[in-house]
């Protein structure tokens, strides 16, 4: 799987949008882009994912840069839930198995 | 419904002992995955099961790792002669079908801990 380079850490205030970036220069045209959040002492959770055209759903919009070389998760209005490491990853639909984690961004959700 | 169950939630062993880490997936998915995270760092992949054969154990580091999945639904990962760098928390997801972009759902993890 294509690298990804994420900011270590972010914060937010409550209540307020939040768009953690992304950027992934390697993308292969056959590369989904996917996004997971790990809460403290929990699993991974599956965010949102999409390959060329921005997505929305209930938890959150991802936003793909034009050339797909970036892109940004963008949470509307930050909760203190939303306290967590997020991962961008890269998924090949021709592999098909793994998730390949880096270390993600930790974002700090301030009341 | 259910989501993916791991037990042990905590295990504890002393270094060379024997352990045996089990993984309940959600009903009807065909794909179990286990990965291991370290503090610190984001989940490394171990090992993937498409029904009850692996599919990819690429990630396993050393043939004191061992998997089974007999039935095609719970899963066993094995550890023989545990060392303390095998100490980490040891997660399992599963998906409907490995076909990307189906999502992976994750349980809690079990905690190793090697003395």
């Amino acid at each position: 799987d294509a690298k990804t380079t994420q900011p270590n850490s972010m914060e937010s205030n409550e209540e307020e949008p939040v768009h953690l970036p992304c950027n992934h220069s390697t993308i292969s045209g056959t590369d989904y882009i996917h996004w997971y959040r790990q809460l403290p002492s929990q699993g991974p959770e599956y965010v949102i994912h999409g390959l060329t055209s921005n997505v929305n759903n209930r938890m959150a919009s991802l936003a793909i840069a034009e050339d797909r070389k970036s892109s940004t998760l963008i949470l509307h209005r930050a909760t203190l839930r939303d306290a967590a490491v997020y991962y961008c990853i890269l998924r090949d639909k021709s592999s098909g198995d793994k998730l390949t984690f880096g270390t993600g961004t930790r974002l700090a959700v301030r009341p | 419904g259910a989501g993916v169950s791991q037990t042990p939630s905590n295990k504890v062993t002393e270094k060379g002992k024997y352990v045996e880490l089990r993984c309940d997936p959600i009903s009807g998915h065909t794909a179990l995955y286990w990965y291991r995270q370290s503090l610190g760092q984001g989940p490394e992949f171990l090992i993937y099961f498409q029904g009850t054969g692996a599919a990819d154990d690429s990630g396993l580091p050393n043939d004191r790792f061992f998997a089974v999945r007999p039935e095609g639904s719970v899963s066993t990962l094995k550890i023989q002669r545990t060392e303390r760098g095998d100490s980490a928390v040891y997660l399992c997801a599963s998906s409907l079908t490995p076909v990307v972009p189906y999502e992976q759902y994750f349980g809690p993890g079990t905690r190793l801990t090697v003395t």
